[in-house]
């Protein structure tokens, strides 16, 4: 059981490129979520799901998408980088009706 | 909107003293609050939490007791170890959001031998 896994670790991105950071869970986990982790910010919601084929926007949801098609994997997608979404990123999964969400290792992400 | 205060930190302490991390929230309904703590180059971990008003939450020897009237969640240990030191996060769960986490900005700690 692995719980929540993110790739990659680390990535260097220029302005305007594209790119997708992966999160996928195996513990069936009906609600899934992307976090961003600033300094003296906390964390702020990107993009959640609640079930496959369903996803909502949270706080910070510009110049991100995101896609469900299976209940493992929640994909978020970077569709043209900017130096302000240099962060790092943390996907978390839960059960539906379960308080506890269990957090992969984080993407530290730097767009120059 | 709900939101999430947390004392500034960052926090240091030797070991063997008292922890205290204020936390205040602000939110409508009947939320749920949290503590995660973060150790470096790991994801967060659930450390405690609370439910209801008047609830305890307890683990690992940190406790934090849910206080309505003073909309606070504070995290205490009577004696710290150089283990803990990491980032704590405090978050809430409101009662119409299923599942989102609203954290405050985290608080460092750092426990010398």
């Amino acid at each position: 059981n692995a719980g929540v896994t993110q790739t990659p670790k680390f990535q260097v991105l220029k302005t305007g490129q594209s790119m997708t950071l992966q999160c996928a869970q195996d513990m069936n986990h009906e609600y899934m979520s992307w976090y961003r982790q600033d300094p003296g910010m906390g964390l702020r919601l990107i993009h959640y799901s609640v079930g496959a084929g369903i996803t909502d926007q949270g706080e910070v949801p510009n110049g991100y998408n995101v896609s469900r098609s299976t209940t493992e994997d929640f994909p978020l997608r970077l569709l043209s980088a900017a130096p302000s979404q240099t962060s790092v990123y943390f996907c978390a999964s839960k059960r539906g009706e379960s308080y506890e969400q269990y957090f992969g290792p984080g993407t530290r992400l730097t767009v120059t | 909107g709900d939101s999430v205060t947390q004392m500034e930190g960052p926090v240091t302490l030797s070991e063997e003293a008292f922890l205290t991390i204020n936390c205040t929230y602000t939110a409508t309904g009947y939320p749920s609050l949290f503590w995660y703590v973060q150790y470096p180059g790991e994801g967060l971990q659930l450390l405690l939490k609370a439910t209801k008003a008047d609830d305890k939450g307890s683990n690992k020897g940190f406790e934090a007791t849910y206080r309505k009237e003073t909309t606070s969640f504070h995290l205490e240990k009577g004696s710290v170890q150089v283990s803990d030191s990491a980032v704590y996060f405090c978050a809430l769960s409101g009662g119409t959001s299923y599942g989102k986490l609203t954290f405050g900005q985290g608080t460092i700690l750092t426990v010398h031998p």
